[in-house]
């Protein structure tokens, strides 16, 4: 079946390590995004990327990181530079051009332990 | 800055009552505006909208879009207990970047 996959769901991380989070997606989708959700809050953009071997910083990128060496995959990893890592991850695919839906994973919940 | 804003940003209803839920924006490069719903996990996709003044429905819910107000409404009547959710306003800017609002929490009590 085609669809974006996150892994883990759940993730604990020692303060002071990086973590990777992981997502795949086999629709054949150009862009890419990361989003970062707090609780009872909307969607914050961290990264997102049109292209393979391009990405662009959105509004809270700082302490984060990542890369797109596949079209399928946009792997992020929570640097120890971010200072409150803990939330929740969404990522999610869309076609490339315009007026195309996200579509979203299942998320990862990143705690600080 | 792009800038997307939705109020209220939590609203509890009753059963049958019907909703407004509003969102604005102010972004360099508007291309479109989606709505989500958003009840655990993964948001869900609600509606696209490219075009002012286009009513979109799907059952119970509508939307539309007045672009000279840079601004959307998403109306749900006869609320159920299962609409209870988080609402997510985006707005696609050229270039593909997708900018989200803090949301609007529902709540339908019984």
């Amino acid at each position: 079946d085609g669809g974006i996959t996150q892994s883990p769901k759940y993730l604990f991380r020692k303060e002071g390590q990086n973590v990777t989070l992981s997502c795949e997606q086999n629709l054949n989708h150009d862009a890419m995004y990361w989003y970062r959700q707090d609780p009872g809050q909307g969607l914050r953009l961290i990264y997102y990327s049109q292209i393979v071997n391009d990405f662009q910083k959105g509004d809270i990128a700082e302490g984060y990181s990542v890369s797109r060496e596949k079209k399928e995959s946009f792997p992020l990893t929570v640097t120890s530079a971010q200072k409150n890592p803990t939330a929740f991850y969404l990522c999610a695919s869309s076609l490339q051009g315009p007026n195309t839906e996200a579509f979203f994973g299942q998320g990862t919940r990143l705690t600080v332990v | 800055e792009d800038k997307v804003v939705q109020s209220p940003l939590s609203l509890v209803v009753h059963e049958g009552d019907t909703v407004t839920l509003n969102c604005s924006y102010e972004v360099t490069n508007f291309r479109s505006l989606l709505w989500y719903k958003q009840e655990k996990k993964a948001p869900t996709f609600l509606f696209m909208l490219t075009s002012s003044g286009i009513e979109k429905k799907s059952g119970r819910l509508s939307s539309i879009l007045d672009k000279k107000e840079l601004s959307s409404i998403l109306n749900i009547t006869a609320t159920q207990t299962g609409d209870s959710a988080i609402y997510l306003c985006a707005v696609e800017e050229y270039g593909n970047k997708l900018v989200f609002g803090a949301g609007t929490i529902l709540r339908v009590k019984s």
